[in-house]
């Protein structure tokens, strides 16, 4: 079936840092692609997506480029800043069912 | 209020009791959903409300009844729960997915549910 595998965290890194979380998928299909982050104590909010293949989703400094080559939608920032501690989730959307299929969410911590 | 509310925030209830979350969205839309959210593992999809049917229903236990009656408000009801039923309950919404991909959930801050 379709699914998610997102790196184990937590990832620890100091403030200015180069950020990676590799996100890939298993698909029947040709999926939407969306990263999630949920911070202390709130639910999840989008914070970007990607709905073909090359597409590039960015917000807040975060860019990911669906993959269809390696199905892989990996999360980067430039320079990550400690307010960017939360937990990051990968997720796929297939059209035609009401299914969000989330990864099992990367910890961020980010040290001043 | 904007956006998905939940409440309660917090809820302590024993095996034997009866309790109700209750979520209410402010953003006009037709689909609404319930999450089970529990430590190390991925968030679990457990019921979705489009156009207030339900049109899915994800092999989760009887304990666990939903009712949606309205397209803005869902509730879950509770009833007999075990203590690994303990969690972070989220609702979402969004638009009745029309096969386009362009559908983004908007989530509830969630209710901490502690089964003793």
């Amino acid at each position: 079936g379709d699914s998610v595998t997102q790196m184990e965290g937590p990832v620890t890194l100091s403030e200015e840092a180069f950020l990676t979380i590799n996100c890939t998928y298993t698909a029947t299909g040709y999926p939407s692609l969306f990263w999630y982050v949920q911070y202390p104590g709130e639910g999840l909010q989008l914070l970007l997506k990607a709905t073909k293949a090359d597409d590039k989703g960015s917000n807040k400094g975060f860019e990911a480029t669906y993959r269809k080559e390696t199905t892989s939608f990996h999360l980067e920032k430039g320079s990550v800043q400690v307010s960017d501690s939360a937990v990051y989730f990968c997720a796929l959307w297939m059209d035609s069912s009401y299914k969000l299929i989330f990864g099992s969410g990367t910890r961020l911590l980010v040290r001043p | 209020e904007t956006g998905v509310t939940q409440t309660p925030r917090h809820l302590v209830m024993g095996m034997t009791n009866k309790k109700s979350l209750k979520c209410e969205q402010h953003l006009g839309h037709n689909a609404m959903y319930w999450y089970k959210q529990s430590a190390k593992k991925p968030l679990e999809l457990m019921f979705v409300y489009s156009l207030e049917e339900r049109v899915e229903n994800n092999s989760v236990p009887s304990r666990f009844s939903p009712e949606c009656p309205n397209s803005s408000h869902l509730f879950l009801h509770l009833h007999t729960l075990q203590p690994e039923d303990s969690a972070l309950y989220l609702c979402a919404s969004s638009q009745r997915p029309l096969g386009t991909g362009e559908v983004e959930q908007y989530f509830g801050p969630g209710t901490r549910l502690t089964v003793t």
